[in-house]
């Protein structure tokens, strides 16, 4: 099956650093990725849709200048955290989809980022 | 746009009895349909999904979910539970390339 990395799976940091958060598709191209939050206990909220080489289109009330998204190609899209707070703590997952139009999105193993 | 409604918000079993994971969509047509498990601090994984076809499909882990179009649902059955399915369930819609998800049901498994 299609298979999506994300890296770091833990990351830790100061309050106002940035922290990037990358997502790849190891075994096909992804011509769509997603970006998701997930406090504890509640279920995902998308935060962003971005398509190879162009814009992210953010959901209503997500920051795009504080979660900067760039998809430059088919196999990788990064997720930066600019000048991160404490509040900024989260679980943050991403998925892809292929090529088929069956809205069937395949899932990174999640990046929980901690803000002291 | 499609959205998803998991009525339970935790449930309780106790190991090998059934299990059966409520999950209710609203959509014009029919769309696509998933469960997925995600265990703490954890990504997804897919349990299972419904395009077309045959109304009853079988997953992994022994799970299977029936999508009845009459009621606009999709439930998720375990004839017998183990401890490690404790976990969160979640069901999710997809069309035109957008995917939503349910709240979440919680699965707490006990002795």
């Amino acid at each position: 099956g299609a298979v999506v990395s994300q890296h770091p799976s833990w990351v830790i940091c100061k309050s106002g650093t940035s922290v990037k958060i990358e997502c790849r598709s190891l075994d096909f191209q992804a011509t769509t990725m997603f970006w998701y939050r997930q406090f504890p206990k509640q279920s995902l909220m998308l935060m962003a849709t971005s398509n190879e080489g162009s814009k992210a289109t953010y959901e209503q009330g997500v920051e795009k200048d504080k979660f900067l998204i760039n998809h430059a190609s088919l196999t990788l899209s990064t997720l930066t955290v600019t000048s991160a707070h404490p509040e900024d703590s989260s679980f943050y997952i991403c998925s892809a989809s292929g090529l088929s139009n069956t809205g069937e999105l395949f899932f990174g193993e999640g990046s929980r980022l901690t803000v002291l | 746009a499609q959205s998803v409604t998991q009525p339970d918000i935790h449930i309780t079993v106790s190991e090998g009895a059934s299990l059966e994971l409520r999950c209710n969509y609203s959509y014009g047509a029919t769309p696509y349909l998933f469960w997925y498990v995600q265990s703490p601090g954890q990504g997804l994984q897919l349990l299972l999904k419904y395009f077309s076809g045959d109304t009853l499909v079988q997953g992994i882990k022994g799970f299977e979910a029936e999508f009845k179009r009459s009621q606009s649902s999709f439930n998720l059955r375990k004839p017998s539970v183990h401890w490690s399915d404790a976990a969160e369930y979640f069901c999710a819609v997809a069309a035109n390339n957008d995917m939503r998800f349910g709240a979440g049901t919680r699965l707490t498994v006990k002795p």
